[in-house]
């Protein structure tokens, strides 16, 4: 099956700096990823759809500006969290889709401000 | 459009007992329909998948659903449940064309007593 790698899967930052969570299709290429967000006890929410080599599209109330996302090759997107603060503490979990099947998803990112 | 209800949040057995975990959709096209399983800070892993094939879907870890397009529903069982199932299940419908979302429902945590 397609592999997903996410990294990291842990992380602690400062409330204000900025984190960069990766997501890779390691076998291959994707040209759609998603990228989700969990709070505890409930279901994912879609924050984004990010295409290769062009704007990310965001889903209604998800702050483009603070969530950064770039999709710059057909195997790896990144989500940075700008400006980090406790209330973003959560679960990121990214997906990528290879045409013609089923999304394959991330181990998950735990990202803790504190 | 598309939606999916998982009927509970949460569902409780004892060992043994049969799993029964709810999901109800709608779509505007035949659907591509999901089982997901999530444990503690982990991604997701994909338990069975339907895709317009056979209506009954066998999975891994002992789990099937059956896609019953009269009733809009693609629910999960195992005939006996063990200790290692609890879990957070998730079931997702998908539009199939390239770059469109995954759409998940609630989820549903399974517990299950010994």
């Amino acid at each position: 099956g397609a592999v997903v790698s996410q990294h990291p899967s842990w992380v602690i930052c400062k409330s204000g700096t900025s984190v960069k969570i990766e997501c890779r299709s390691l076998d291959f290429q994707a040209t759609t990823m998603f990228w989700y967000r969990q709070f505890p006890k409930q279901s994912l929410m879609l924050m984004a759809t990010s295409n290769e080599g062009s704007k990310a599209t965001y889903e209604q109330g998800v702050e483009k500006d603070k969530f950064l996302i770039n999709h710059a090759s057909l195997t790896l997107s990144t989500l940075t969290v700008t400006s980090a603060h406790p209330e973003d503490s959560s679960f990121y979990i990214c997906s990528a889709e290879r045409t013609g099947n089923e999304a394959f998803f991330g181990q998950g990112t735990r990202l803790t401000v504190v | 459009a598309q939606s999916v209800t998982q009927l509970g949040s949460h569902v409780s057995v004892s060992e043994g007992a049969l799993v029964l975990l709810r999901c109800n959709y709608s779509s505007s096209v035949p659907p591509y329909l999901f089982w997901y399983v999530q444990y503690p800070n982990q991604g997701l892993q994909l338990l069975l998948k339907y895709t317009s094939a056979a209506t009954l879907v066998k999975g891994i870890n002992g789990f099937e659903a059956e896609f019953k397009k009269s009733e809009t529903s693609f629910h999960l069982t195992k005939p006996s449940a063990h200790m290692s199932d609890a879990a957070e299940y998730f079931c997702a419908v998908w539009s199939g064309n390239a770059g469109n979302m995954l759409t998940f429902g609630g989820g549903t945590r399974l517990m299950v007593k010994p």
